[in-house]
């Protein structure tokens, strides 16, 4: 079974513009979460999607906003991007919301400059 | 709120010896718990769970980590290191959504 694809694995954006990163869980896995890594802050939680429906927020700005297609495949979007911005963003997958594990990723490594 | 610590930021160890390394988390009940490892550059890297039953949990690598409900600690152990352990560790609970420990880098000298 194919594990968690995350395109594109590298990304190198301006101040100002929006990027869009897309998810692809594992096969049969309904939820996605997503996350941002960065050696300040850690790993924290952005979103989770389960069933096309955003299920859990963290505490990000408006600028982040995600969805979820009827495959489960999903999309986080970041708008009029900052240099703080600058991170890992890891996908998981989890067969359900909530309480289940969850499988991670390679990752997105987005630098904004 | 749900918070995780893991005490020890950077831990070195020799190859053979043997590691511990600490979680403990704060909850009103008990979360599902999990260790995460992460290579350089690379995604996480499920190592075990605990959702229930049996204390003691074995996981993937021959690491173990044993819940303490007393205590609120989920430590992961490993009998003997391997060089290819070197890798940063993560303890994370969940509660709808993860929460992770700062993590827990692991240096492995030959």
């Amino acid at each position: 079974k194919a594990g968690v694809t995350q395109t594109p694995r590298y990304l190198i954006k301006t101040r100002g513009q929006q990027v869009t990163l897309s998810c692809s869980p594992i096969s049969g896995h309904r939820s996605v979460s997503w996350y941002q890594q960065t050696p300040g802050q850690g790993l924290q939680f952005l979103f989770e999607y389960f069933s096309e429906t955003q299920r859990n927020k963290g505490n990000f700005p408006g600028r982040f906003s995600g969805r979820q297609f009827s495959n489960s495949r999903s999309e986080m979007n970041v708008s009029t991007l900052e240099l703080g911005d600058s991170a890992l963003y890891l996908c998981a997958s989890s067969f359900l919301a909530g309480m289940d594990e969850q499988f991670f990723g390679p990752g997105t490594r987005l630098t904004v400059l | 709120a749900q918070s995780v610590t893991q005490p020890d930021i950077h831990i070195t160890v020799s190859e053979g010896a043997s590691l511990e390394l600490r979680c403990n988390y704060s909850y009103g009940a008990t979360p599902y718990l999990f260790w995460y490892v992460q290579s350089p550059g690379q995604g996480l890297q499920l190592l075990l769970k605990y959702f229930s039953g049996d204390t003691l949990v074995q996981g993937i690598k021959g690491f173990e980590a044993e819940f303490k409900r007393s205590q609120s600690s989920f430590n992961l152990r490993k009998p003997s290191v391997h060089w290819s352990d070197a890798a940063e560790y993560f303890c994370a609970v969940r509660m709808n959504k993860l929460t992770f420990g700062k993590g827990t880098l692991l240096t492995v000298n030959p």
